[in-house]
């Protein structure tokens, strides 16, 4: 099966400007996260959706950050305006069970930089 | 508070020795799960291994094993016969239960380098 698909994996652009991040899971997997790892710290959540509801959206850092399931399938996260302390690495992972622990299933990344 | 701490930023090891990544943790909660994933060059992640807080062996998956010590909250990894492929970032995690809303947490991460 096709795993977690993260586009793009690299994306630089101007502080002020627009940058949409999408992640299309594994199919059949109704939880989807979105982690970031910034400056080489700890990788921090930001928000999971189970199908296309925001089940937790706690970690998203403040309202330049948007997330969207439509459909339950893929899932993108707009950052508008970029602040320069947006740039890091951008994770996406999905799971089939929530309540359980089993192990997600993480994309490559998507590596922003705000310039 | 910090939940996760994994005080090696770096670790060398030489190829075929085992080596042990470090990793505490924090919670309340009594049902919870740990687990170690992998991250390579290349940038994915790769779970590793995982074990549940109720569980009483310790996890092991191939060259890997968790040594859990409940008591003191520690969930080290140890790696055995260390190959030049396994220079990579790992990171420790934890999962709490329904108190914890099912998050799961992870570590600032140790960058481990094989040397041949």
């Amino acid at each position: 099966e096709a795993g977690v698909t993260q586009f793009p994996s690299h994306s630089v652009i101007e502080k002020g400007q627009t940058v949409t991040l999408r992640c299309d899971p594994i199919s059949g997997h109704d939880n989807l996260y979105w982690y970031r790892r910034v400056m080489g710290k700890e990788i921090k959540f930001l928000l999971h959706f189970v199908k296309e509801s925001k089940q937790d959206e706690s970690g998203m850092p403040n309202n330049r950050f948007l997330a969207e399931r439509t459909g339950g399938t893929y899932s993108t996260l707009k950052v508008q305006p970029a602040e320069l302390e947006d740039s890091g690495v951008y994770f996406c992972a999905s799971s089939q069970v929530y309540q359980g622990f089993s192990g997600y299933t993480f994309g490559s990344g998507t590596r922003l930089t705000v310039v | 508070a910090q939940k996760i701490t994994q005080t090696q930023p770096g670790m060398f090891v030489q190829e075929k020795e085992a080596v042990t990544l470090d990793c505490t943790y924090d919670t309340s909660d009594p049902s919870y799960g740990l687990f170690w994933y992998k991250q390579p060059s290349s940038g994915e992640m790769i779970f590793l291994i995982y074990q549940g807080s109720y569980d009483q062996q310790n996890a092991t998956e191939g060259r890997y094993s968790l040594n859990f010590q409940k008591a003191r909250k520690s969930a080290n990894l140890v790696i055995s016969a260390s190959q030049l492929g396994d220079s990579a970032m790992y990171f420790c995690a934890m999962r709490e239960g329904e108190a914890g809303g099912f998050k799961t947490i992870f570590g600032a991460g140790t960058r481990l380098f094989v040397k041949a």
